[in-house]
């Protein structure tokens, strides 16, 4: 079984552009969490989609959105990018359990990340 | 607010002997725990998960322990090898799906040989 895949890999942009990133999940993983990596911060929470609805949310600013398609692939955008948004941005996709309740403690599959540098 | 630490950074130890990571987490009453591998350049890989109801948890040379009372959890890995090496984040979480899982910043542990 393929896992959570998300490209590119890395990414190198300027202050003030835009950007996408991409993650293919693990099929069958209707959720899809984000999540914003550095030395100094650790693993921070951005959004969690399940079946194209985003059902929670970090406390990030508006420039860092997403949606979930379908298929379930997800991507994230971050618009007006700042030195500051350099980081590791990492996709986790988990399988929902059949009980509602159930759904939250599956173990979360991590992709390898998008190393994104802003000069 | 809702805060969860690992004791140390780094944890440097000899290899054959037991490593003890701790977890420790205030203003947050966890469903469950888990704990995860992060090699450098790649993402977390999940090890183990424990129930807020469950004491101890085992896998292999995993072991984790869970006290609600103390707020605390502890990660052992027994007969240390240097493929042990890597960083261990420990996450929360909720009850509801509604809520987010937390990690925390990780401990980065080294075996030498």
């Amino acid at each position: 079984k393929a896992g959570v895949t998300q490209t590119p890999r890395y990414l190198i942009k300027t202050r003030g552009q835009q950007v996408t990133l991409s993650c293919s999940p693990i099929s069958g993983h209707r959720s899809v969490s984000w999540y914003q990596q550095t030395p100094g911060q650790g693993l921070q929470f951005l959004f969690e989609y399940f079946s194209e609805t985003q059902r929670n949310k970090g406390n990030f600013p508006g420039r860092f959105s997403g949606r979930q398609f379908s298929n379930s692939r997800s991507e994230m955008n971050v618009s007006t990018l700042e030195l500051g948004d350099s980081a590791l941005y990492l996709c986790a996709s988990s399988f929902p359990g059949r009980r509602r309740l159930s759904r939250s403690n599956q173990p979360q599959h991590f992709g390898d990340g998008t190393r994104l540098s802003i000069l | 607010s809702q805060k969860i630490e690992q004791n140390s950074e780094a944890l440097n130890i000899q290899e054959g002997k037991t490593a003890t990571l701790t977890c420790n987490y205030t203003n947050y009453s966890p469903a469950y725990l888990q704990w995860y591998r992060q090699d450098p350049g790649r993402g977390p890989v999940f090890l183990l998960l424990i129930r807020e109801n469950e004491k101890e948890k085992r896998k292999e040379r995993l072991k984790v322990t869970f006290d609600t009372t103390l707020k605390q959890s502890l990660f052992h890995i027994t007969a240390s090898q240097p493929a042990d090496s890597a960083t261990y984040l420990c996450a929360l979480g909720p009850y509801s799906s509604a809520s987010k899982i937390i990690f925390g910043s990780g401990t980065r542990l080294s075996i030498r040989p």
